[in-house]
């Protein structure tokens, strides 16, 4: 069975510092993996997506993820916050070979940021 | 903006009644899908279309209902409301349907049953 696991519900870090979210999938073959960021009382939006390509894939706002098939692992960071990137972050796999395609989504980071 | 389009954006109703959720997709794209996100729950999908046809459902409880019109708009009915109803119910769309397409999501309904 495919899943999708963000091994932290909250992540805390100051202003100015490295940024690491984990997320952990498991799926049968190649997937697609997806991190989606929301802002409070705001809808979804796509940071960046691994499709079979790169395994270090560059997103929005600074944001890069590495695709790691040995770990199964698909963690997001950036070098250094922003009081804007306080938000939370959904990592999402999309099972290659599932035949209806549906999103994994896992459970959420929230991410503070400290002054 | 996602190009995704959601109305209305906040809705405030009593239990048991019954409203609708409309949401326009990207301009050119054949699939919508809709999601709701509870505190208790996180996101859940509910039900996928792809080009007026029900392509995969979810965790969708029979009192909701959806379809997609021939001019790719879609709309969630959600009838006998229950308190545990509320959330913020999401629209996303897609080009197509594929593995290697994300969706865009709009902004959003937020839906208050009291």
């Amino acid at each position: 069975a495919q899943s999708v696991t963000q091994l932290d519900s909250h992540v805390s870090v100051s202003e100015g510092t490295p940024v690491l979210l984990r997320c952990n999938y498991s799926s049968s073959y190649s997937p697609s993996l997806f991190w989606y960021v929301q802002h409070p009382n705001k809808g979804l939006q796509l940071l960046l997506k691994y499709t079979s390509a790169a395994t270090l894939v560059k997103g929005i706002n600074g944001f890069e993820a590495e695709f790691k098939k040995s770990e199964t692992s698909f963690h997001l960071t950036k070098p250094s916050a922003h009081m804007s990137d306080a938000a939370e972050y959904f990592c999402v796999v999309r099972p290659y070979m599932d035949s209806n395609y549906q999103l994994i989504w896992g459970a959420g980071t929230k991410l503070i940021i400290k002054p | 903006d996602s190009g995704v389009t959601q109305t209305p954006k906040h809705l405030i109703t009593a239990t048991g009644q019954r409203v609708t959720l409309r949401c326009s997709p990207r301009s050119g794209d054949l699939s919508v899908y809709w999601y709701q996100q509870s505190l208790d729950q996180g996101l859940q999908f509910l039900i996928q279309y792809y080009n007026g046809e029900e392509r995969a459902k979810g965790n969708i409880l029979e009192r909701f209902s959806a379809q997609q019109f021939p001019d790719l708009h879609s709309e969630l009915n959600l009838s006998s409301l229950e308190l545990g109803d509320s959330a913020l119910y999401f629209c996303a769309s897609s080009f197509r349907d594929s593995s290697y397409n994300e969706q865009f999501f709009g902004p959003g309904t937020r839906l208050t049953v009291l």
